[in-house]
């Protein structure tokens, strides 16, 4: 079956623009993470969806950065007002909550970002 | 603190020649250990994954991964190295009852012919 999709896939943009990253999960998965992936950095955890639980959204780095996840499905993450230090790759991953493969994140191809 | 180490940020290995990447962590719980690969361009892809029992794993594209739970490791092996396993690297470190994983800051593989 498809996998994570994630659209654009390279976005620049001027400073102070507001961008939208949109996440295509795995038909089925129920939980969701986004990921900023600086350059020489690990992942940086951003929020995670399961279900229609209230989101953790305790790795939003600043208020400029939301995010929502509509019908359980497809989700996406906003930027308002985007500074250059939001330049990275944002990466989304699904993960099914039953199964064989509960415990493992599965990945999109992610979005580069480019502010500038 | 929950942590991912990665010492090596680059390796450079001979095509043909055997492959160790290092992992420590530090978790306050019995961890699940991943380890996954991103080519340019790409999103990360599951190589394999320790939950319990063995604690030498088997992944794809022949790797494998040993849990040293007296070391805090989980390195990862392969006896003989392909150019196509150029890419970066990162482990990762979860636990039951957690969504929350936390990941190394990578390794990037270089293969030369």
């Amino acid at each position: 079956g498809a996998g994570v999709s994630q659209s654009p896939s390279n976005k620049v943009t001027e400073k102070g623009k507001d961008v939208e990253l949109r996440c295509d999960p795995i038909s089925g998965h129920t939980a969701l993470y986004w990921y900023r992936q600086s350059l020489g950095q690990g992942l940086e955890f951003l929020i995670y969806f399961q279900g229609n639980s209230a989101p953790d959204k305790s790795g939003l780095p600043s208020d400029r950065f939301s995010a929502e996840r509509t019908g359980g499905s497809v989700s996406t993450l906003t930027i308002q007002r985007t500074q250059q230090e939001d330049s990275a790759v944002y990466l989304c991953a699904s993960r099914p909550l039953q199964g064989s493969s509960y415990n493992e994140q599965f990945f999109g191809p992610g979005t580069r970002l480019t502010v500038l | 603190a929950q942590s991912v180490t990665q010492p090596d940020i680059h390796i450079t290995v001979s095509e043909g020649a055997s492959l160790e990447l290092r992992c420590n962590y530090s978790y306050g719980a019995t961890p699940y250990l991943f380890w996954y690969v991103q080519s340019p361009g790409q999103g990360l892809q599951l190589l394999l994954k320790y939950f319990s029992g063995d604690t030498l794993v088997q992944g794809i594209k022949g790797f494998e991964a040993e849990f040293k739970r007296s070391q805090s490791s989980f390195n990862l092996r392969k006896p003989s190295v392909h150019w196509s396993d150029a890419a970066e690297y990162f482990c990762a470190v979860g636990a039951i009852g957690t969504y929350k994983y936390i990941f190394g800051t990578g390794t990037r593989l270089k293969v030369l012919a």
